[in-house]
């Protein structure tokens, strides 16, 4: 089966703390995607992760990706107000006849 | 401002109605994807439509159909529609020709069935 997981699924945090969210897959592919909502509104694209060991950082959050592992992780440091939303991860299953498999989401809250 | 355009923002309507959903994608971009997001389900993979073909299907119902048109725009039509249906529907578009793949999402359409 074709299936995305994050954990945690819901994480309330203070300013200044760092966390780590968690995706796994659980089919062999070597992109994944960090996207980020927030309430509402659209999604919109933070990380594009094309192969093992790819290491992507913006601003306080940093992802990385180990396919071996079929592991991705979005790493939060010092988080701010600024950075409560909700997260998803996506893999790409176009080799098993899917498109982009969203996680269900890690809703961050920060608080002050 | 993804570049992915959808119309209406909002609807609301009644059971048993048909409702279309329009999305233009980004200019240049060929594939347009239709996901449905809802509180209990997440995000769902609908439809993709790739130079007017259908590219992949995930779980969309028979109830709905889309179609991708020679000017690359795209319409989600939902009938008889129930309840269940009420959630936000999100159109996105891909880059032609680049490794990446990424995803442009457009700012969506809220339904609401009464």
């Amino acid at each position: 089966e074709l299936k995305v997981e994050q954990n945690p699924l819901f994480l309330s945090m203070q300013e200044g703390k760092n966390y780590t969210i968690y995706c796994n897959y659980s089919t062999t592919s070597d992109r994944l995607y960090w996207y980020r909502q927030d309430p509402g509104k659209s999604l919109e694209s933070l990380f594009v992760l094309l192969s093992n060991g790819a290491v992507k950082q913006e601003g306080r959050l940093m992802a990385s990706l180990d396919t071996k592992a079929r592991l991705s992780t979005l790493h939060i440091t010092a988080a701010v107000h600024d950075l409560s939303a909700t997260y998803f991860c996506a893999v790409d299953m176009m080799n098993y006849g899917q498109n982009f498999v969203f996680g269900p989401g890690t809703r961050l809250s920060v608080l002050p | 401002d993804s570049g992915v355009t959808q119309t209406p923002k909002h609807l609301i309507t009644a059971t048993g109605q048909r409702v279309t959903l329009r999305c233009s994608p980004r200019s240049g971009d060929l594939s347009v994807y239709w996901y449905q997001q809802s509180l209990d389900q997440g995000l769902q993979f609908l439809i993709q439509y790739y130079n007017g073909e259908e590219r992949a299907k995930g779980n969309i119902l028979e109830r709905f159909s889309a179609q991708q048109f020679p000017d690359l725009h795209s319409e989600l039509n939902l009938s008889s529609l129930e309840l269940g249906d009420s959630a936000l529907y999100f159109c996105a578009s891909s880059a032609t020709g680049t490794r990446t793949g990424e995803l442009f999402f457009g700012e969506g359409s809220r339904l609401t069935v009464l």
